[in-house]
C-alpha cells in the first residue's frame, strides 16, 4: 500500500490567489515527520515546510502552512497568495525512523502546480 | 545557495563505461542519501549512508555501488548500466533525528545509450 497519496496530479491557480495541496499518509508509527518540497524544472529539491507528528500547532513558513489533521492522516499544503515562481512540482513525503539513525523519506507522487497570470 | 553540490549535473553514458557521481556536503550533516528520480515515478530511496557507515541498502541492484571516505562526500560508482537507469539522481543530507530536515543537491542527469 501506498504510504504517501498526492490525490492531484495537476492543479491550476491564479496568482495572488490561494492553493490548497492535498496529502495523505499512512504508517503506524507513533512519531513520524512530514515534510513538503518544491521541484522547479530545473531539478532541484527545495525545503518547504515541516509538522511533526507530535507538533499540536499547524506548522507555517510564510506564505506556506501545513494543514495538519491527524486523526485523518492529512497533511495538506496551502500557498497563499500565490505567485507565477510557485509554478512547480510538489512533493509531500514522510520520515519513519528513530532518533539514532539517518531516517527514509517515502515520498508521494506529487502534484504539478501552474500559476495562471 | 545550496550546501549539497553534485558533480556532474549531466551525464550521458554507454551500457559498457563506468563512470562515478559526486555528492558533497558543507552542512556539517552526519547522514547523506542517494535518491533515484524517473519519469513519473515517486523518488526511491536507494542509500542511506550515516557517519560514512552503509545504513540501508533499498534492494539497489549491483551496478550501483556507492561510496562514502567521510560524513562530506558521497559518490555512486555506476557500471553496466541499463537503459532504464536513465532517470535524475538526487543526493541529499541531514542531522541524523526524526525532526530533521533532509537538504537536496541540484541533482545529475543520467542518460544511458
Amino acid at each position: 500500500a501506498q504510504k504517501i497519496t498526492q490525490t492531484q496530479p495537476g492543479m491550476f491557480v491564479q496568482e495572488k490567489e490561494a492553493v490548497t495541496l492535498d496529502c495523505t499518509y499512512d504508517t503506524s508509527d507513533q512519531s513520524y515527520g512530514l515534510f513538503w518540497y518544491k521541484q522547479p524544472s530545473s531539478g532541484e529539491m527545495i525545503f518547504l515546510i515541516y509538522q511533526g507528528s507530535y507538533d499540536e500547532q499547524n506548522a507555517t513558513e510564510g506564505r506556506y502552512s501545513l494543514n495538519f489533521q491527524k486523526a485523518r492522516k492529512s497533511a495538506n499544503l496551502v500557498i497563499s497568495a500565490s505567485q507565477l515562481g510557485d509554478s512547480a512540482m510538489y512533493f509531500c513525503a514522510m520520515r519513519e525512523g528513530g532518533e539514532t539513525s539517518g531516517s527514509r523519506l517515502t515520498f508521494g507522487e506529487g502534484t504539478q502546480l501552474t500559476v495562471n497570470p | 545557495e545550496t550546501g549539497v553540490t553534485q558533480t556532474p549535473r549531466h551525464l550521458v553514458m554507454g551500457m559498457t563505461n563506468k563512470k562515478s557521481l559526486k555528492c558533497e556536503q558543507h552542512l556539517g550533516h552526519n547522514a547523506m542519501y542517494w535518491y533515484k528520480q524517473s519519469a513519473k515515478k515517486p523518488l526511491e530511496l536507494m542509500f542511506v549512508y550515516n557517519f560514512k557507515e552503509q545504513t540501508e541498502n533499498n534492494s539497489v541492484p549491483s551496478r550501483f555501488s556507492p561510496e562514502c571516505p567521510n560524513s562530506s562526500h558521497l559518490f555512486l560508482h555506476l557500471h553496466t548500466l541499463q537503459p532504464e537507469d536513465s532517470a535524475l539522481y538526487l543526493c541529499a543530507s541531514s542531522p541524523l533525528g526524526t525532526r530533521e530536515t533532509q537538504y537536496f543537491g541540484p541533482g545529475t542527469r543520467l542518460l544511458v545509450l
